[in-house]
């Protein structure tokens, strides 16, 4: 079993719908979660980091589920630009090596 | 955006020569980093630096040494590349403190090896 695994998508939603993402890790010590986004042929950037208490910016909120081992990406009122792949990160408690997911797809049509 | 530069952008070389990859840093960040990003496997670490002169493996080291003589630069070396090392390079910077960490990324170095 990887140790972070994301479902590739694509996920094709049309302008305005809300779309969720899971992540789910298999090491119970990781300590720091992250969302990044990465455009075709672009490096990643940091999109959010995940807090135990859930946190949210604008459109995006991430959540974690420290029981179930998984972290969550859920964007409302989808947008064109919203279009990328987004990677989940792990990090171990006392790392500093960070475990990517392989991303999931995410196409926003018209 | 964080001042992180990757030279050369794209490279095309044939098997069996050497090849460095070069990662400049303006942000005085502790920690590097060199992924290779190839289809169906995202992103695998391959070497990275803790500190001048300090550098560990990752996931994906083999055919490849790196080298950090100084805070800014970090350098990955391919000594005989092979056409299993096309990719995209990555080199990555954070600045671990506390519980905050974050990484981010140079805009990627294209490889092709023939």
């Amino acid at each position: 079993r990887k140790e972070v695994e994301q479902d590739p998508g694509p996920f094709n939603v049309p302008e305005g719908a809300t779309v969720a993402f899971n992540c789910t890790y298999s090491n119970s010590a990781s300590q720091s979660f992250f969302w990044y986004r990465q455009d075709c042929r672009k490096e990643p950037k940091l999109l959010m980091s995940v807090y135990s208490s859930g946190n949210e910016d604008g459109r995006f909120t991430a959540q974690l589920n420290r029981a179930s081992q998984y972290i969550s990406l859920l964007i409302r009122d989808s947008k064109l630009s919203d279009s990328a792949t987004y990677l989940c990160v792990v990090i171990l408690g006392g790392s500093y090596i960070p475990t990517f997911g392989r991303g999931t797809s995410l196409i926003v049509h018209p | 955006d964080a001042g992180i530069t990757q030279s050369p952008r794209h490279k095309v070389t044939e098997t069996g020569t050497p090849v460095t990859l070069r990662c400049h840093q303006t942000e005085n960040h502790r920690y590097m980093y060199w992924y290779r990003q190839d289809p169906g496997h995202g992103l695998r670490l391959i070497h990275y630096s803790y500190g001048v002169k300090d550098t560990d493996k990752g996931e994906v080291s083999d055919g490849y040494s790196v080298s950090r003589s100084k805070t800014e630069d970090f350098l990955l070396t391919l000594e005989s590349a092979t056409s299993s090392q096309t990719s995209v390079y990555f080199c990555a910077i954070s600045n671990r403190d506390r519980d905050s960490y974050e990484q981010y990324f140079g805009p990627g170095t294209r490889l092709t090896v023939t």
